[in-house]
């Protein structure tokens, strides 16, 4: 079946580290999205990638959509990075839901 | 632009009891969504309607329903609630064209606790 894997499940880093979460999925995608879901339950656009790469400040993404994975790179971690990563793609046939991985939570100590 | 934006915030009802969650979407996109967030299950998609009709349906029971008004704000209602029912609703927005080429856009989230 369609599935969407997402690794590490947690992560624990020193403030100032550098990390990489990876999203693998089971079907070639139309749209793949990376969320940071805060504590308060709201989810924060983070990319849209589909394919290739992308940053934004201190994240960036890498989508290999033949090889059917996706990177997030968080570098020089901060407090505020901590919550919830989530992974969502798109599949092509029939129904674009937004299929969301089962996330990587991300703890920053100080 | 204004961000998407659900009501009411928090909810708190008994077994048995109906429930109605609204969801203003970003000015001119025209595609709701709608998913639920629980421990147990992670995220996953109720509905979506575009132009007031839905287009696409998840495997949850008829308990849940949902519309769209000419201004494209939506409402999901969940009756017969159980205690599963308990959850965070989202809702995303995005302009509606398929396929998409954009990211969806998603409000804060409605945490029903139901009892």
């Amino acid at each position: 079946g369609i599935q969407v894997e997402q690794s590490p499940p947690d992560l624990i880093l020193q403030e100032g580290a550098n990390s990489t979460l990876r999203c693998n999925f089971s079907d070639s995608v139309n749209n793949l999205q990376w969320f940071h879901q805060n504590p308060w339950g709201q989810l924060i656009n983070l990319f849209y990638i589909p394919s290739g790469t992308k940053q934004n400040g201190r994240l960036s993404a890498t989508t290999v959509a033949t090889e059917r994975y996706s990177l997030l790179y968080i570098s020089s971690s901060q407090t505020t990075d901590s919550g919830v990563y989530f992974c969502a793609v798109e599949f092509p046939f029939g129904n674009e839901k937004l299929t969301f991985g089962t996330g990587t939570r991300l703890t920053i100590i100080p | 632009k204004a961000g998407v934006t659900q009501t009411p915030r928090y909810l708190i009802k008994t077994r048995g009891q109906q429930v109605t969650l609204s969801c203003s979407p970003i000015s001119g996109h025209r595609s709701v969504s709608w998913y639920q967030q629980t421990p147990g299950q992670g995220l996953q998609f109720l509905f979506e309607y575009f132009s007031e009709t839905q287009r696409n349906k998840g495997n949850f029971p008829g308990r849940f329903s949902g519309r769209q008004f000419s201004n494209s704000r939506s409402e999901m209602n969940v009756s017969t609630l159980e205690l599963g029912d308990s959850a965070l609703y989202l809702c995303a927005s995005s302009p509606g064209g398929l396929p998409r080429t954009d990211t969806q856009y998603f409000g804060p989230g409605t945490r029903l606790t139901v009892l």
